[in-house]
């Protein structure tokens, strides 16, 4: 699976959008971005993924540039339990399997009053 | 429709014991995946598994570890004689492959397990 990187941290005003940049330049054409997040130590949640044109759920939008080699998480209102490690990530699907995910450092977002 | 649930929520073992962890896929699933992540860690793929069989364990520690999924009943991981670097959360998720098109299986995750060894 292609490598993703991530800023490390990021902060957010409550209320305000929250725009979590993901860098993934080798991305292969058969490869989906996914995007989850951590609240402190719970399970991951899943957020939204997409495959090349833009993605909009009711907990996020995700924007993916037409060379598919980065790709933001936009939350659109930001509360403080948005304050998580979010983790952008690209894998491989094919027909008929499945497979890992492969979790990099992700970006923390505090978002603050 | 229940989540994956995960049990126990919290194991304690003194090293040298056997731990198992159970996880309940989400209903309709027949795909499971478990992570692990020690301590100010990321998470890290472990194995995953279909009913009865083991499709990738190439994250598996080659001893101690074991992990089945039987055709009835919750999927275990067992670690045997466990060691103090063994502590860890252990994260399982579940999906389904829809249909014949190219699968969107998106993994969904439980609560975790947190073992302790001391």
């Amino acid at each position: 699976d292609a490598k993703t990187t991530q800023p490390t941290s990021m902060d957010c005003a409550e209320g305000r959008a929250a725009n979590l940049p993901c860098n993934h330049s080798t991305i292969s054409g058969n490869e989906y971005v996914y995007w989850y997040r951590q609240i402190h130590s719970q399970g991951p949640q899943y957020i939204i993924h997409g495959l090349k044109n833009n993605e909009t759920n009711e907990m996020a939008s995700l924007i993916i540039t037409e060379d598919r080699k980065s790709s933001t998480l936009i939350l659109p209102h930001a509360t403080l339990r948005d304050t998580a490690v979010y983790y952008c990530i690209v894998r491989v699907l094919f027909r008929g399997t499945a497979s890992k995910l492969t979790f990099g450092t992700g970006t923390r977002l505090q978002v603050t009053l | 429709n229940a989540g994956v649930m995960q049990n126990p929520r919290h194991l304690v073992r003194r090293r040298g014991q056997e731990a198992r962890l159970r996880c309940s896929p989400m209903k309709g699933h027949s795909h499971v995946y478990w992570y692990r992540q020690l301590p100010e860690e990321g998470l890290k793929f472990m194995v995953y598994l279909q009913k009865e069989n083991i499709i990738d364990e190439s994250g598996m520690p080659k001893e101690r570890f074991s992990a089945e999924f039987p055709k009835e009943g919750p999927s275990i991981l067992r670690i045997q004689q466990v060691v103090r670097g063994d502590s860890a959360a252990y994260f399982c998720a579940s999906s389904s492959l829809r249909g014949s098109g190219l699968a969107t299986d998106t993994q969904y995750f439980g609560p975790g397990t947190r073992l302790t060894v001391l």
